[in-house]
């Protein structure tokens, strides 16, 4: 049974840091990894997606890595800002005959404060 | 492009009543769609996924069922609401035959059960 952890489960820092959020997965047989961002009493909002073949991708500030063998990925944060509080997801989709299944990790609740 | 939508965005209803969420997509075809659920201090968990019109899977047992009536329509039903069912409830699309693009999520409903 395929299950997500993400470490920390929370983190406060002052404006201006650049930080890393770590997932972890316990099968490597993923058809890909999203991260995701959720605003309080909000939706999930696509931040970067990475295909299984795929060794990293960057979009902006953000530049997430995945390590399929060893069940990683990380999630760097340059330059942190007050709007990038929120909580971070991560899910790692399983292939099901003709469709996919996330599973979502436990998340790390982001405040970054001025 | 591609938009989904839920209604409505919350939602309280007493023990035992009924529940009906909606949630479109508009802007492809074939998608497939999901329901999850995010309770209280807990991740998110899929509830249902549909591959085609009519064709709903559920991935745990509870007191909820899904249709799909339309290609690019899913709801979310209950006859008699438990207090167990109070939740933040998405839906999802990814398009037909896997998620090489990623899933999409809606905005999302916060069903309370008093």
């Amino acid at each position: 049974k395929q299950e997500v952890t993400q470490i920390p489960a929370a983190l406060s820092v002052p404006e201006g840091e650049n930080l890393v959020l770590n997932c972890s997965f316990t099968d490597s047989a993923i058809y890909n990894l999203q991260w995701f961002r959720q605003d309080p009493g909000k939706g999930l909002t696509s931040l970067l997606l990475i295909q299984s073949s795929q060794r990293e991708q960057t979009s902006g500030r953000l530049n997430a890595s995945l390590d399929k063998s060893s069940g990683r990925s990380t999630l760097y944060i340059a330059a942190s800002q007050p709007g990038d509080s929120a909580t971070y997801l991560c899910a790692v989709a399983l292939k099901s005959y003709n469709t996919d299944k996330l599973i979502f990790g436990t998340g790390t609740r982001l405040q970054v404060f001025p | 492009s591609q938009t989904i939508h839920q209604w409505p965005a919350t939602l309280v209803q007493p023990v035992g009543s009924p529940l009906s969420l909606e949630c479109t997509v508009e802007g492809t075809s074939n998608p497939n769609l999901y329901w999850y659920r995010q309770a209280a201090g807990r991740g998110l968990q899929l509830l249902f996924y549909s591959v085609g019109i009519g064709q709903i899977s559920s991935e745990v047992p509870q007191n909820l069922s899904a249709s799909r009536p339309q290609d690019r329509q899913f709801i979310l039903s209950s006859k008699k609401l438990l207090l167990s069912d109070s939740g933040f409830y998405l839906c999802a699309w990814s398009p037909w035959g896997g998620s090489h693009y990623g899933y999409t999520f809606g905005s999302g409903t916060r069903l309370t059960v008093v």
